[in-house]
């Protein structure tokens, strides 16, 4: 099966712009779970997604969103950029077993 | 809450030799516990997972981590690293949330020829 995959790879915004990820899950995985990574906070949960519907929701401001489609794929969004947004954003499929598996991440970097 | 904590930054051990990666838990219930590994710019990867069962638990590229429930320990080992291993190591349970792993802090292996 192909993994999960993540686009862009590589994005540079502006403070202030808007920015969308996407991510499509393994084949068969119906949970999406979006991750920031930063150096100084490490790997923060962002949100969850089952079945189209936003289960969980980690600490994060409003100005991050996201959505799932019926093809399990999801994209999240983030509005009105700041400088501390810059981050490797990772998506991560579930097996039905708690165990995700994770694409390669976007690198967002906002200037 | 259910958190894990992985108390050395960074581990150094010369290619051969034995590495091993502590994570310590504390979780309530019973804890489902995992280790991922990232290479640089790249996402994590899945190396192993505890559930249940046998307290040594054998995952990919010849990594184990041994369950103790009385030291709350689920440390990652490999009895001879290869220089290919240096990377950042993060040890992780699942949160009492859906889809929701918490991670450590990682540790970053540095395998030296």
């Amino acid at each position: 099966k192909a993994g999960v995959t993540q686009t862009p790879r590589y994005l540079i915004k502006t403070r202030g712009q808007q920015v969308t990820l996407s991510c499509s899950p393994i084949s068969g995985h119906r949970s999406v779970s979006w991750y920031q990574q930063t150096p100084g906070q490490g790997l923060q949960f962002l949100f969850e997604y089952f079945s189209e519907t936003q289960r969980n929701k980690g600490n994060f401001p409003g100005r991050f969103s996201g959505r799932q489609f019926s093809n399990s794929r999801s994209e999240m969004n983030v509005s009105t950029l700041e400088l501390g947004d810059s981050a490797l954003y990772l998506c991560a499929s579930e097996d039905g077993t708690d165990t995700q598996y994770f694409g390669p991440g976007t690198r967002l970097t906002v200037l | 809450a259910q958190s894990v904590a992985q108390p050395e930054d960074q581990v150094n051990v010369a290619e051969g030799n034995p590495l091993t990666v502590k994570c310590t838990y504390s979780v309530s219930g019973n804890p489902y516990l995992f280790w991922y590994v990232q290479y640089p710019n790249r996402g994590l990867q899945f190396l192993l997972k505890y559930i249940t069962g046998d307290n040594l638990v054998k995952g990919s590229y010849g990594f184990e981590a041994e369950f103790n429930k009385s030291q709350t320990s689920f440390h990652l080992k490999k009895p001879s690293a290869l220089v290919s291993d240096s990377a950042l190591y993060f040890c992780a349970v699942v949160a009492d949330s859906w889809g929701k792993l918490q991670f450590g802090a990682g540790t970053q292996v540095v395998v030296t020829p």
